[in-house]
């Protein structure tokens, strides 16, 4: 069955700007969960949605945000766009996440802020 | 706040066994402990999972000690295509929290 879909793959803004990233689940999984990756921070996982429900949060400002549609496709949007959000952030599906279910991560959408 | 802790790198010989620790003593009695791997350009991809027993798989072994406060990914015989970042992550009810990763480095 076909992966787990990020779009766009890359994306440049400037500074101020907002942005809107979408990921598309595997069929069947209900639980999609978004990261941040940087060379500096490594993974840092941003938030968890659950039957389009936020279920986990981590340690991001309320600039960061997402939502989760009745299909599980997931977005998350970031306002205000700063020079350290430069990042690679990536979508992973699973079903509930249980502990016991794995995740599959997309491939990522790079985000450039300049 | 990471609860997992992992060294920052570690170099092996191809065709050799690798053994890839990983350190939580704040793991909690209901966390998973997971492993992915992330190669150059791509999202991590699963490696294994365990709870309390040992677990193989084709890829690996996870060697999960008794008091589960840390963990070994077990690579049997190392190739050149298992040159990645490997992450020990804790999954539970609380969410998922990821080490930095163990920059696994492979010698022909």
């Amino acid at each position: 069955k076909a992966g787990v879909t990020q779009t766009p793959r890359y994306l440049i803004k400037t500074r101020g700007q907002q942005v809107t990233l979408s990921c598309s689940p595997i069929s069947g999984h209900r639980s999609v969960s978004w990261y941040q990756q940087t060379p500096g921070q490594g993974l840092q996982f941003l938030f968890e949605y659950f039957s389009e429900t936020q279920r986990n949060k981590g340690n991001f400002p309320g600039r960061f945000s997402g939502r989760q549609f009745s299909n599980s496709r997931s977005e998350m949007n970031v306002s205000t766009l700063e020079l350290g959000d430069s990042a690679l952030y990536l979508c992973a599906s699973s079903r509930p996440v249980g502990g016991g279910d794995t995740q599959y991560f997309g491939p990522g959408t790079r985000l450039t802020v300049l | 706040d990471a609860k997992t802790t992992q060294p920052n790198s570690m170099e092996s010989n191809e065709e050799e066994p690798v053994h890839l620790p990983c350190n939580h003593s704040t793991i909690s009695g209901t966390d998973y402990i997971h492993w992915y791997r992330q190669l150059p350009s791509q999202g991590p991809e699963y490696v294994i999972h365990g709870l309390t027993s040992n677990v193989n798989n084709r890829m690996a072994s996870l060697a999960i000690a008794e008091d589960r406060k840390s963990s070994t990914l077990i690579l049997h015989r190392a190739t050149l295509r298992d040159a990645a970042v490997y992450y020990c992550i804790l999954i539970g009810a609380d969410g998922l929290t990821f080490g930095k990763g163990t920059h696994l480095i492979i010698q022909p």
